[in-house]
């Protein structure tokens, strides 16, 4: 199956700092990416759809200026958390999408991003 | 607006037992229907899909029923295996585009 690299998995970092979240579709282009948020006790929160060449659309309560998507290529979304706080501190998640797979195999989710801020 | 809901934050089951999965959801247009696993510090995979039409699959130990009157569709997993603990999230697929229900933690109990 296609795969999704999410990186770096685990990153610790001091408030006030930027913390950039890579999300790559190996083996297939993407031109829509998903980044997803993880609260405690599962509920996974649709943050913002990325889309490659055009701005992305972001979800309800998500603030733009705080969480900078960029799509620069079919096979790479980023995901910058900036200025950040403690409470940013979570489980981030990112899918892209291959337009051309069955259903079962439309979606693929990288492996996470463990973010803790001091 | 939640369209696809999950009820039920957390489930425990005894190793052997049946577990029934359990999402609701509101949109009749959706096409398909999927149910993804996640572990933990790990992202959700795949797991089995129903298309709109059908009203059972079934692969292995996985069987999934759609009740589109009721809008209502269950996983159940059996027999229920310690492997199997894990968060269980229910999508709708339509438009392209997936929506996702808040998970259900599913522990099974040895």
């Amino acid at each position: 199956g296609a795969v999704v690299s999410q990186h770096p998995s685990w990153v610790i970092c001091k408030s006030g700092t930027s913390v950039k979240i890579e999300c790559r579709s190996l083996d297939f282009q993407a031109t829509t990416m998903f980044w997803y948020r993880q609260f405690p006790k599962q509920s996974l929160m649709l943050m913002a759809t990325s889309n490659e060449g055009s701005k992305a659309t972001y979800e309800q309560g998500v603030e733009k200026d705080k969480f900078l998507i960029n799509h620069a290529s079919l096979t790479l979304s980023t995901l910058t958390v900036t200025s950040a706080h403690p409470e940013d501190s979570s489980f981030y998640i990112c899918s892209a999408r291959d337009n051309n797979r069955e259903i079962g195999e439309k979606l693929f989710f990288g492996s996470g991003t463990q973010l803790s801020v001091l | 607006d939640q369209q696809v809901k999950q009820n039920s934050p957390s489930l425990s089951v005894q190793e052997g037992r049946i577990s029934i999965l359990n999402c609701d959801y509101t949109n009749s247009m959706f096409d398909y229907f999927l149910w993804y696993k996640k572990y933990p510090a790990e992202g959700p995979t795949f797991l089995i899909s129903i298309s709109s039409i059908k009203d059972k699959n079934e692969d292995g130990r996985f069987t999934v029923f759609l009740n589109k009157s009721a809008k209502h569709l269950s996983l159940h997993i059996v027999p229920s295996q310690p492997g199997d603990s894990a968060v269980y999230f229910c999508a709708a697929y339509t438009g392209n585009q997936f929506y996702f229900g808040t998970g259900t933690s599913l522990t099974v109990i040895p």
